[in-house]
């Protein structure tokens, strides 16, 4: 099974700060990792797919890089609305066989 | 507009079984893998099981391999997850979700595990 292993467990930003967060695989994944957010008391919502593909309607301040095992997830610039728990996900398994991050909770400092 | 509308949680004794329901809408369901993720509360996401769009691939997590049973209805746009022997470990809010990059999900059902 892929381990998916994210850090830091909790990250303290400022508004209008910029974000980064970290997710490793415990092996290659090649580009197959998505990125979450998740808000109190709603479903996930996908931000990035194909590592670095923003998601239909989320804002240009949101971007993801790297391959293989390394991944980031940047937030350029936090607004208010962004305070939220972040989740990565893998999904190079077939069939089917997906595994998540711990998560990483944004909030505010 | 993509809909997934899951049904079917409740509360469940240990050892008995339960069947959740997603019905899906607003796109063409036979061209997307499936899948079910859950999340006790106040924990991360976790994911259940997976299926292909022609039910001829399926996978599970090690946690509830051999008691619980993914499976697709094409012909009426809905996935199934079957789950027997329940554990209170099993407690949880059930998502089902779109393609491999889980890309929409449902509102989720809150399956309740306790004597």
């Amino acid at each position: 099974e892929i381990v998916m292993t994210q850090s830091p467990a909790t990250l303290s930003v400022s508004p209008g700060e910029r974000a980064t967060l970290s997710c490793r695989a415990s092996q290659s994944v090649s580009s197959n990792l998505a990125w979450y957010q998740q808000k109190p008391g709603q479903a996930p919502r996908l931000l990035i797919y194909g590592a670095s593909t923003r998601a239909t309607g989320i804002p240009a301040r949101f971007s993801g890089s790297g391959s293989g095992t390394e991944f980031t997830l940047t937030i350029s610039s936090l607004q208010s609305e962004d305070f939220a728990v972040y989740y990565c996900q893998q999904y190079n398994n077939w069939p089917p066989r997906v595994t998540f991050g711990g998560g990483t909770k944004v909030e505010i400092k | 507009e993509v809909q997934l509308v899951e049904s079917g949680g409740g509360l469940v004794q240990p050892g008995r079984s339960l069947r959740l329901s997603c019905a899906a809408s607003g796109f063409t369901f036979d061209d997307y893998a499936m899948h079910w993720v859950r999340q006790a509360p106040g924990k991360g996401l976790e994911w259940v099981s997976g299926i292909s769009w022609n039910s001829g691939s399926i996978g599970y997590a090690d946690s509830v391999k051999g008691r619980f049973t993914i499976s697709r209805d094409n012909a009426k746009n809905s996935l199934y997850l079957q789950m027997n022997s329940l554990r209170a470990e099993d407690t949880a809010l059930y998502y089902c979700a779109k393609d491999m990059e889980l890309s929409y999900w449902g509102q989720g059902t809150l399956v309740t595990v306790s004597s």
